[in-house]
């Protein structure tokens, strides 16, 4: 069985600094996905970043990228220059390779402060 | 625009009674899927869809019905059967079901029982 571990709850950070957003996962998978999605107050799904397993680089987006650690089963989310927008719910997600079933994590709350 | 579409934003149900959630997407998805969210959780998978007229329970699909009778809409009926309905109901959709395809949400659907 896959699981997803999101260890902080919440978190905090003051604008236009860095943070880091845990996750851990579980799975006896060798091809797999993973995601972190992005739910602001408006509750709608945002994509923020994905990573493939078999890949070894670390997958960036603009501000955001990820430390992905496949031997630690670990992937971590990086926001640089944080934003008030930046505050949300952050979702890490794994995803099989041959099929698209979604195992979620609980979420970090995180609050961007001005 | 291209998107998933949901309605209502906001439901309500008195016990006892069925409830459908309309989900539309104009993407020419073939794979389609509800999801549940409590709150403080991650999402769960209710149903899915790979394809018109086929469908498969997730994990959390007692209480619940779907229907696939057009690519473009997969309408999640909440029965009387389903013992702790209120929830927040994301529709999402996906070019097929293999892992390689990143699902897109909807806004999603606030249900509240009475």
């Amino acid at each position: 069985a896959q699981t997803v571990t999101q260890s902080q709850p919440e978190m905090s950070v003051q604008e236009a600094e860095t943070v880091t957003l845990s996750c851990t996962y579980d799975t006896s998978e060798s091809n797999y996905y993973l995601f972190w999605y992005k739910q602001p107050p408006s509750r709608q799904m945002i994509l923020v970043i994905r990573q493939e397993a078999y890949k070894q680089q670390n997958a960036t987006e603009n501000r955001f990228s990820v430390n992905f650690q496949k031997a630690a089963k670990s992937f971590s989310l990086k926001i640089s220059d944080s934003q008030l927008g930046d505050t949300a719910m952050y979702f890490c997600a794994f995803i099989n390779y041959n099929f698209n079933k979604f195992y979620f994590g609980s979420g970090t709350k995180l609050n961007v402060k001005p | 625009d291209g998107g998933i579409t949901q309605s209502p934003k906001y439901l309500f149900r008195k016990e006892g009674q069925n409830v459908t959630l309309s989900c539309e997407q104009n993407l020419n998805h073939d794979a389609m899927y509800w999801y549940r969210q409590d709150p403080g959780q991650g999402l769960r998978l209710i149903y899915y869809s790979q394809i018109v007229n086929d469908f498969q329970k997730g994990d959390i699909a007692e209480g619940y019905s779907v229907s696939r009778e057009k690519k473009e809409s997969f309408p999640l009926t909440v029965t009387s059967a389903q013992k702790n309905p209120t929830a927040f109901y994301l529709c999402a959709s996906s070019i097929s079901t293999g892992g390689t395809d990143t699902q897109y949400f909807g806004p999603g659907t606030r249900l509240t029982v009475l």
